[in-house]
């Protein structure tokens, strides 16, 4: 069966742009989380979207926020983007609890 | 909020050599989640621990849930180059919410 797609793998934007990136999770997989996965911080908990709801938020400012859609698939948006969010985003969907199967990212790069 | 702490950060061992990590929670866990990632690579779902005291073994790797379900271990016997990569663990709380360690990234020297 088909794994996590993330799209785009690769994205190049400006200071003060802003940016989309998608999920497409396991078909059958209600939950998707987001992680910010950087040498210095690992992976770091954006959030997690379980049936179209917000179920758990991570600790980032509110430029960072996502949506989740009747199929599953998710979105994850950034505003007003900064140097320091320039970063490898994955995504990774589950039933609802237990094993996550991740996506192999998009790696973010703002000059 | 929920911490999980992972030690150590980096480890370079001889081939042949033991390997162990080492996970503990600020909270209790409904359960713990081990994943490797290679270089270059995303995390990929090793195993899952749900019960207290739980041990559990796949081929050289054993992996330990502790008592109060707060820490965990990752154990390595006779390392091999294709074990290289970054090792997470990740604590998952009664709401679904997975939050990982800092990762263990170990070398082997052939």
């Amino acid at each position: 069966k088909a794994g996590v797609t993330q799209t785009p793998r690769y994205l190049i934007k400006t200071r003060g742009q802003q940016v989309t990136l998608s999920c497409s999770p396991i078909s059958g997989h209600r939950s998707v989380s987001w992680y910010q996965q950087t040498p210095g911080q690992g992976l770091q908990f954006l959030f997690e979207y379980f049936s179209e709801t917000q179920r758990n938020k991570g600790n980032f400012p509110g430029r960072f926020s996502g949506r989740q859609f009747s199929n599953s698939r998710s979105e994850m948006n950034v505003s007003t983007l900064e140097l320091g969010d320039s970063a490898l985003y994955l995504c990774a969907s589950s039933i609802g609890q237990g094993p996550y199967t991740f996506g192999s990212g998009t790696r973010l790069t703002v000059v | 909020g929920q911490q999980v702490m992972q030690i150590p950060q980096y480890q370079h061992v001889q081939e042949g050599e033991d390997f162990t990590t080492y996970c503990n929670s600020s909270t209790t866990l409904s359960n713990i989640q081990w994943y490797k990632q290679r270089p270059g690579g995303h995390p990929v779902f090793l195993i899952q621990l749900v019960k207290s005291g739980e041990v559990k073994k796949q081929k050289r790797l054993t992996f330990q849930f502790g008592e109060a379900k707060k820490n965990s271990s990752l154990h390595i016997t006779a390392t091999q180059t294709t074990d290289v990569g970054t090792y997470f663990c990740a604590g998952e709380s009664n709401t679904g919410k997975l939050i990982f360690g800092q990762g263990t990234t170990l070398q082997v020297k052939p």
